[in-house]
């Protein structure tokens, strides 16, 4: 597996608190992703990077921000949990050459519950 | 905005049986890749597909790419056990540099 770690890998938080998910990779990727997957949708992007200081918007970024200050490094932050956040969370790094993006690794996910 | 569109959302099959997924994109493509998640486990990469009406095979999975690059499928023949898990397609786009996954199949084989 592609070296790439995301902690806590399980989380029960209380709706309104601050909720921050780390993503660490060790292969220089320039790419990296975070998804949450919920059953019936699939992996849905919530924002993604295409290098150090530089994101973009996923589909349901809504309620989410993410930062990125060191290439092996993405966190994603939760301003004020909600129970509509609750989901597996999945963070994916992947290459690029060109306008090409080669495929996504995914790290193990991390399960967070919004009471 | 772009959107992958895939059936069936469940599939259940008897071992030894055949088994098809299939992705529909709403946008021409300019890529599509194929997944794999075990129960419990994170999805893992499994082929891309870039070239219009491009097939590839990996032992008894045959992939297929569209002419249009707008669909694309996964087969797999004489289904195994192991082959137990849900199937995502993801589907790049001209215009960013995101994937677009489907909702993926779950596929669940009886011995």
């Amino acid at each position: 597996d592609a070296g790439i770690t995301q902690s806590p890998r399980h989380k029960v938080t209380e709706t309104g608190t601050p909720v921050t998910l780390r993503c660490h990779q060790t292969e220089n990727h320039r790419y990296m992703y975070w998804y949450r997957q919920d059953p019936g949708h699939g992996l849905r992007l919530i924002h993604y990077s295409y290098g150090v200081k530089d994101t973009d918007k996923g589909e349901v970024s809504d309620g989410y921000s993410v930062s990125r200050s060191k290439t092996e490094d993405f966190l994603l932050t939760l301003e004020s949990a909600t129970s509509s956040q609750t989901s597996v969370y999945f963070c994916a790094i992947s290459s690029t050459s060109g306008r090409a993006i080669h495929e996504q690794f995914f790290g193990p996910g991390t399960r967070l519950t919004v009471l | 905005g772009q959107q992958v569109m895939q059936i069936p959302q469940y599939q259940h099959v008897q071992e030894g049986e055949d088994f098809t997924t299939y992705c529909n994109s709403s946008t021409t493509l300019s890529n599509i890749q194929w997944y794999k998640q075990r129960p419990g486990g994170h999805p893992v990469f499994l082929i891309q597909l870039v070239k219009s009406g491009e097939v590839k095979k990996q032992k008894r999975l045959t992939f297929q790419f569209g002419e249009a690059k707008k669909n694309s499928s996964l087969h797999i023949t004489a289904t195994q056990t192991t082959d137990v898990g849900t199937y995502f397609c993801a589907g790049g786009s001209y215009n960013n540099n995101d994937m677009r996954f489907g909702a993926g199949t779950r596929l669940t084989v009886k011995p």
